[in-house]
């Protein structure tokens, strides 16, 4: 079945650096990527998407390229705040008929100032 | 804000009690969904209504429960609670075709804790 394979956390990184969260997936076909950022006592909210190989989603700094050869769909974002501090997910949907989103385990990220 | 709306906010109840939690879509989706966040589980999908009829099933227990009622507002029935059940419960909602790439929206979710 699909799934979705995340970095363990947390990754802690210092104001202003270079931030990676890696993500792999296993699915058929060509499914939409996504990432998911929950803050601190709140829902989830879609960072960004792609929906097919070589796009590039992006969003408040933070980009992902979905790279279909490597299976990846790895969060980047050059320069970190403390704003930032969050659980990161990503996420795989099908897009052949009624799909659920298949989530990884998420990633934490803490910002210091 | 997300336009997905979920009540209540905040569940405490006891073992072996029935519980329901609201969601509302946003406007226009007729597609919704229902995950679980759990600290040993993570996030599981649960169950998904597209336009009153029930469409996919996950993980979902027998003593759970859901409907979408015509103005596409849906209720996901717990019963006969454990504390294992405790957890942060999410309704998602999207415009959903069968044939659509289209994004799924989340609410705030219900944090359910069973004593």
């Amino acid at each position: 079945g699909n799934s979705v394979t995340q970095m363990e956390g947390p990754v802690t990184l210092s104001e202003e650096a270079f931030l990676t969260i890696n993500c792999t997936y296993t699915a058929t076909g060509y499914p939409s990527l996504f990432w998911y950022v929950q803050y601190p006592g709140e829902g989830l909210q879609l960072l960004l998407k792609a929906t097919k190989a070589d796009d590039k989603g992006s969003n408040k700094g933070f980009e992902a390229t979905y790279r279909k050869e490597t299976t990846s769909f790895h969060l980047e974002k050059g320069s970190v705040q403390v704003s930032d501090s969050a659980v990161y997910f990503c996420a795989l949907k099908a897009n052949t008929g009624f799909q659920k989103l298949v989530f990884g385990t998420g990633t934490r990220l803490l910002v210091s100032p | 804000d997300s336009g997905v709306t979920q009540t209540p906010k905040h569940l405490i109840t006891a073992t072996g009690q029935r519980v329901t939690l609201r969601c509302s879509p946003r406007s226009g989706d007729l597609s919704v969904y229902w995950y679980q966040q759990s600290l040993d589980q993570g996030l599981q999908f649960l169950i998904q209504y597209y336009n009153g009829e029930e469409r996919a099933k996950g993980n979902i227990l027998e003593r759970f429960s859901a409907q979408q009622f015509p103005d596409l507002h849906s209720e996901l029935n717990l019963s006969s609670l454990e504390l294992g059940d405790s957890a942060l419960y999410f309704c998602a909602s999207s415009t959903q075709t069968a044939t659509s790439t289209d994004t799924q929206y989340f609410g705030p979710g219900t944090r359910l804790t069973v004593l």
